[in-house]
């Protein structure tokens, strides 16, 4: 069965330093989204993303977060200067576009753990 | 906005004993989707079942059924025959009706599965 793929799987930043997280989405897939996950805490949603663009954010996702489909197969989160509570674990999802308006379910990877320095 | 709470933060089961674990929400939307998603150690999040508010019949996916009642935005997750490796923490998550909105997720609930 396809799956979403996250990589690394754990990464170790120091504060200040810029990170990139990437996903590489399931192939026939057209909506992307970031989730991140506080330790102990509950999944909160980052950003979506479809064609190209963002299409809903949250308050979470400031000037220190970017997203950017820089081919044809990554899903790529950007966090330009770290700081200590950007430490979670990161969750890449996907999901089809058909049948609008009824939604598709969103698969999600395994997710990359961000510890900040 | 839409919330989602999961009353329980523990629960355990005894091996092929059967739980149900609860959530309620809060929407005014009448058209939306809600799910059960399953996080074991491994720390993967694994979709376990789907409910589409316009229907009545309640999901079932093997050992795994819900209890959807739109009226008192309640939806919960009944294991069957519990399993070892039905251990996880599990979440429950609601969506829009329209493609590509967000998930919106209850707290979690841990689950002990004990032998």
């Amino acid at each position: 069965e396809p799956e979403v793929t996250q990589t690394p799987s754990h990464q170790v930043t120091q504060m200040g330093q810029e990170v990139i997280l990437r996903c590489v989405p399931i192939s026939n897939h057209l909506y992307f989204y970031w989730y991140r996950q506080i330790l102990g805490q509950k999944v909160e949603f980052l950003v979506s993303f479809y064609n190209n663009e963002i299409s809903e954010k949250s308050e979470i996702f400031d000037d220190q977060f970017s997203v950017e489909r820089p081919d044809g197969s990554n899903f790529t989160l950007k966090i330009r200067s770290t700081k200590l509570e950007d430490s979670a674990m990161y969750f890449c999802a996907s999901s089809e576009a058909i049948g609008n308006p009824y939604n598709q379910p969103q698969h999600f990877g395994d997710g990359t753990r961000l510890s900040i320095l | 906005a839409q919330t989602v709470t999961q009353s329980q933060p523990e629960m355990s089961v005894q091996e092929a004993e059967t739980v149900t674990l609860s959530c309620t929400y809060d929407t005014s939307e009448s058209d939306y989707y809600l799910f059960w998603y399953k996080q074991p150690p491994s720390r993967q999040m694994i979709l376990v079942i789907r409910q589409e508010a316009y229907k009545q019949q309640n999901a079932t996916e093997n050992r795994f059924s819900v209890n959807f009642q739109k009226a008192a935005k309640s939806f919960s997750l009944k294991i069957s025959d519990s399993q070892l490796g039905d251990a996880a923490m599990y979440f429950c998550a609601y969506d829009m009706e329209t493609s590509g909105s967000r998930l919106t997720f209850g707290e979690g609930t841990q689950l002990t599965v004990n032998p």
